[in-house]
């Protein structure tokens, strides 16, 4: 149980085009998702997180606008990149967890964005 | 503030034992979670320890020492397949996660 998927796991896009990443609970209902890039062999970056029918939190230094994310059911958030530019290429991973103790992250397995 | 400190990179040999420190400060605590990413891959669940003390599971254990703000991570039997970045992360008293750089292990022949 707890498998969160995310779709695309893999996309190219030009510069100025926007991307969207789809994350799905596919067994559970995730009262939480959470959106994390990661650059190589650096850490996991919190970007956003995400409840339900409310607006997401951003994390310092996010742009808001730039990283639109929508929790619109219990089973599926989305990222959306806009106007992507060559430095927002890396991988974008979230999780989701239901809202309950003890409250563990489970991960989708990534998107890699490539921005040319 | 809140941090979490593990070692950047950790070398061992196949077979052996290794074990993976991580101190943590939080704004209150509620459980610590190791997890494993290989390489281009996103993490996975390994252990979770909200009691002090040694929780197994296989070839894996955790360890957790509330008072000391401390938890260990040990891998027994390594194999080639355990090469991959070990992430610890604690969650606050409002469940949320803080991470942990990630302690990225070796393992050679």
């Amino acid at each position: 149980g707890a498998v969160v998927s995310q779709h695309p796991s893999r996309v190219i896009c030009k510069s100025g085009t926007s991307v969207k990443i789809e994350c799905r609970s596919l067994d559970f209902q995730a009262t939480t998702m959470f959106w994390y890039r990661q650059f190589p062999k650096k850490s996991l970056m919190l970007m956003a997180t995400s409840n339900e029918g409310s607006k997401a939190t951003y994390e310092q230094g996010v742009e808001k606008d730039k990283f639109l994310i929508n929790h619109a059911s219990l089973t599926l958030s989305t990222l959306t990149v806009t106007s992507a530019h060559p430095e927002d290429s890396s991988f974008y991973i979230c999780s989701a967890r239901e809202g309950r103790e003890p409250y563990e992250q489970y991960f989708g397995p990534g998107t890699r964005l490539t921005v040319t | 503030g809140q941090n979490i400190d593990q070692p950047t990179e950790m070398t061992a040999t196949e077979g052996a034992i290794v074990q993976i420190n991580c101190t943590y400060q939080t704004s209150g605590f509620n459980g610590l979670f190791w997890y494993q990413q290989h390489a281009g891959e996103a993490p996975t669940f390994l252990s979770y320890n909200v009691l002090d003390g040694l929780e197994e599971k296989g070839r894996f254990s955790s360890f957790l020492s509330r008072s000391k703000g401390y938890s260990y991570l040990l891998l027994k039997e390594l194999q080639m397949k355990d090469s991959a970045s070990y992430l610890c992360a604690a969650t606050d008293s409002n469940y949320q996660l803080i991470w942990g750089a990630g302690t990225k292990l070796i393992i050679k022949p």
